[in-house]
């Protein structure tokens, strides 16, 4: 059974650099027919999709994030990484990864139980 | 592609039927919308995808139609557990874009 678990880190100063892992386990990032997505709530607001990579490693991003957004796999440790530079207020939110798969049309069908980021001084 | 869904907030009884609706500016490919519910505290869940195909273990209550630039999902039995935010999604242009989402309070 596949499974996601993010971690990183919880506070983050203004201007900095947040950064973000999402574990995966039971089954390989790489396997054909999966892609993964990261997607944040902001508090009191709806879903915003930040990134997306496909089974080979091709990147898509949020245009208004484009700037600033890295999404990258470690093959070797299974695990996703974002990384998301001069961070402000705005980008507070709860961040999930979350997996595509062929089976399900590529809709984002497992999802982590999502970690909270809190950018402050 | 801009995801407008209505209402925006819900207060409906057990055993109701509700439709909620997701308008698209343009057109959306059928195969690749879908629908999510978010509970407090909980990841979202995958509920319908290819705008009517149910998600594994999804109640057969709720159902999803539609297509072009109208979608709509419907649960046809309220129970008090599908109390929650429901999203519509449109993941075939990019950028992969929600709907603001509507709040259903049971």
């Amino acid at each position: 059974q596949l499974q996601l678990q993010e971690s990183g880190s919880g506070l983050v100063k203004p201007s900095q650099t947040l950064s973000l892992t999402c574990a995966v386990s039971g089954g390989a990032i790489g396997s054909g027919g999966s892609s993964w997505s990261w997607i944040r709530v902001p508090p009191g607001k709806g879903l915003e999709w930040i990134a997306y990579m496909s089974h080979s490693g091709a990147t898509d991003y949020n245009p208004s994030l484009k700037s600033r957004v890295t999404m990258s796999a470690d093959r070797s440790r299974n695990q996703l990484s974002l990384k998301l530079t001069s961070v402000t207020a705005a980008d507070t939110a709860l961040y999930y990864c979350a997996r595509g798969s062929v089976n399900d049309n590529y809709a984002l069908g497992v999802w982590g139980q999502g970690t909270m980021v809190t950018v402050s001084s | 592609i801009v995801l407008t869904q209505s209402p925006g907030t819900l207060s409906l009884s057990p055993g109701e039927r509700v439709t909620l609706s997701c308008r698209a500016r343009q057109s959306v490919s059928t195969i690749y919308l879908a629908w999510y519910q978010h509970k407090p505290g909980q990841a979202p869940r995958l509920l319908v995808f290819g705008a009517s195909t149910r998600a594994t273990g999804i109640p057969d209550r709720f159902s999803g139609s539609g297509s072009g630039t109208d979608f709509t999902l419907t649960i046809s039995r309220l129970e008090p557990e599908d109390s929650a935010v429901y999203y519509c999604q449109q993941y075939g242009s990019s950028p992969l874009t929600f709907g603001q989402g509507t709040k259903v309070e049971i």
